[in-house]
This record gives C-alpha cells, sequence and structure tokens, in this order.
C-alpha cells in the first residue's frame, strides 16, 4: 500500500535560517514523488516535482530511495514562505492517472 | 483561464439531506480528480472522471456518494443522506490530456467545505 509520512505538522523557523520539511514514503516500486504548497488563501499548488529535479524558490528536493525520503529543503527562508506544505505520492501503475497519496501536511511559519 | 472552480465554497446540511459539489475543470482539461480532506489529514483520492467515464472509483464510499462528469456541465459530486462523518473538505482537480506537455499535471479548485450538522 501507499503511505506519505510528514511526521512535522508544525515547524517554525526563523528568516534567513535553513528549512528542512520532512516526508518519508512506502511505495514498492519506483514512485514519483511532489511537493504540493498552499499560501494562506490561496489554491493548493505544485511546488516541485522529482522528475524535474529543478529549484523552485529556492527550494529543492531529492529523491533518497535508500531512506524513502523526499525532504523539502531551502537554505535560507523568507518570510513568504510561510504556507502549508504537502508531500504527495504517484505510484508508476498509475501512470495517466494522477492518483496522488497526499501526507497530512506540514504548516510552516517564517519568524521574523 | 478562471483555473478550477468549484461551487459552493461552503455547504452547510443537515443530517439526512444530500450534498451536491460542482466542478468546473480548466479550459481543455478532460479529466477530473475528487479528493476528499478529512480535519487532521491529508488529502485522500476519491474518484478519477473523463467525460462521461468514471474510471478509477477506488478511493468512493460505497455507499451513499456518487460522481458524474457529463458531456455538457460540471462535473458532480453527490453526497446522499448525509451524515456528521462527512464534514470535509471536497477539492477537485482537472488535468490536461496526456499529450500535453505540461509540467504540472494537477490544478486543484479552492475546495467545498461540508458541514453537517
Amino acid at each position: 500500500a501507499q503511505r506519505v509520512t510528514q511526521p512535522e505538522k508544525l515547524l517554525s523557523v526563523f528568516k534567513g535560517a535553513p528549512v528542512e520539511l520532512k516526508c518519508n514514503y512506502s511505495y514498492s516500486g519506483s514512485p514519483e514523488l511532489f511537493w504540493y504548497v498552499q499560501y494562506s488563501r490561496q489554491r493548493l499548488q505544485l511546488l516541485l516535482r522529482h522528475i524535474s529535479r529543478e529549484s523552485i524558490k529556492g527550494f529543492t528536493a531529492d529523491l533518497n530511495k535508500g531512506e524513502t525520503s523526499f525532504h523539502l529543503k531551502k537554505p535560507f527562508a523568507q518570510e513568504e514562505d510561510s504556507a502549508m506544505y504537502y508531500c504527495a505520492l504517484n505510484g508508476p501503475t498509475n501512470f495517466g492517472n494522477e492518483k496522488l497519496t497526499f501526507g497530512t501536511g506540514t504548516r510552516l511559519t517564517i519568524i521574523p | 483561464n478562471a483555473g478550477v472552480m468549484q461551487n459552493p465554497r461552503h455547504l452547510v446540511r443537515r443530517r439526512g439531506q444530500e450534498a451536491r459539489l460542482r466542478c468546473s475543470p480548466m479550459k481543455g482539461h478532460s479529466h477530473v480528480y475528487w479528493y476528499r480532506q478529512l480535519p487532521e489529514e491529508g488529502l485522500k483520492f476519491m474518484v478519477y472522471l473523463q467525460k462521461e467515464n468514471i474510471i478509477d472509483e477506488s478511493g468512493m464510499p460505497k455507499e451513499r456518494f456518487s460522481a458524474e462528469f457529463p458531456k455538457e456541465g460540471p462535473s458532480i459530486l453527490r453526497i446522499q443522506q448525509v451524515v456528521r462523518g462527512d464534514s470535509a473538505a471536497y477539492f477537485c482537480a482537472s488535468s490536461p490530456p496526456m499529450s500535453a506537455e505540461e509540467n504540472e499535471k494537477l490544478f486543484f479548485g479552492s475546495g467545498t467545505q461540508l458541514s453537517v450538522l
């Protein structure tokens, strides 16, 4: 069964400090991993996906198959990073069907 | 492009009533997904539809819940005889055809918050 675990419900970080949002998954094959973000009063939107291997808004995430993790990182937090972050997984058997399994989310608050 | 439109934003029902949630996908998108978010939980997949077809309903409760995406008009998630446990945020998402090259595959609506009294 697919499962995504985000162990931290809340995370507070000072502005300028590094940020790491943890995500672990369980899946028997090779999944596709995503990070979604929801800013205050806005819709859930894609932040990044592991396949694209790019940095968005200074955030990066590396898929570690050995540790089954996909932690989201940013070296220097900014106030506008305050939001709800969701890690999500899509198994390749669902290719063409974007049936994502979401974690419970982490609310990131950046302290000025 | 107005994005994925869901209405109503908030819906209040008494136990036993019916709830109808609407979702209009983004222009050019023919795939619709419904997700439910219970309090303190992550979004959970309910159903995946294409026009006039239910492709995957593995996340739908066996009773009282149904979904449709007619040839014309929005997708409808229908909950009959609502109970308090149905209170949740219901999110719709749409995606373009598989042939389209878009980095972001799923576009979410703002959700409908259903409250059952």
